[in-house]
């Protein structure tokens, strides 16, 4: 079945340094990808997304990449501050299934 | 506009109970889906609902059923409760156009 695999499950970085996270779906037909953030006890949040027929887009700090061929998509985080430390999460809508499949998520914790 | 409203926000029921969620969408938006998150799996994907019929489901046991109501609000059971079931169910609604899923806050189901 669809699957969506994100890396890495935890990842440290210093205030001000830059953060990558990445996924990697498995049905070809899926068409849109959403990034979700989670802070402690509160609801997944959209911080950006995009879609199949788009490359990169950008978001201030943020920016999603697609490279369809491979079936990879990755979230860059620039000038990260403590505030950005929560959960993020990948997920992949396909196109035939009406799905959105979520990543296992990564815990970002921002140094100050 | 309003959120996505998720009713109660703290369940604590006793294994072999049953037990109804009900989520109420975005006004306009009517796909509504489940997902169960737990700290080891993530969220999981349990079922999607537009216009009153199930579109998708996941691989979650019969034990797990839901439906939607002509005014978009969904409900969600889950008979014969488990310990295994104890986690915070998420429903997320989105537009026809708006493949942006908004999350509500959340039930916190305990099972003891």
């Amino acid at each position: 079945g669809e699957n969506v695999e994100q890396h890495p499950s935890t990842l440290s970085v210093q205030e001000g340094d830059s953060a990558v996270i990445k996924c990697t779906y498995s049905d070809s037909a899926s068409n849109y990808f959403p990034w979700y953030k989670q802070e402690l006890g509160k609801r997944p949040q959209l911080i950006i997304d995009i879609r199949s027929n788009v490359g990169e887009k950008k978001d201030q700090r943020i920016a999603v990449t697609l490279n369809k061929t491979a079936k990879h998509f990755s979230l860059h985080i620039t000038e990260t501050q403590p505030e950005d430390s929560a959960v993020y999460f990948c997920a992949a809508y396909g196109g035939a299934t009406n799905k959105l499949i979520f990543g296992t998520g990564t815990l970002l914790a921002v140094q100050p | 506009k309003a959120g996505v409203t998720q009713t109660p926000r703290y369940l604590i029921k006793t294994r072999g109970q049953q037990v109804t969620l009900s989520c109420s969408p975005i006004s306009g938006h009517r796909s509504v889906s489940w997902y169960q998150q737990t700290p080891g799996q993530g969220l999981q994907f349990l079922f999607e609902y537009f216009s009153e019929t199930q579109r998708n489901k996941g691989n979650f046991p019969g034990r797990f059923s839901g439906r939607q109501f002509s005014n978009s609000r969904s409900e969600m059971n889950v008979s014969t409760l488990e310990l295994g079931d104890s986690a915070l169910y998420l429903c997320a609604s989105a537009g026809q156009r708006d493949l942006g899923y908004t999350f509500g806050s959340g039930t916190r189901l305990t099972v003891v």
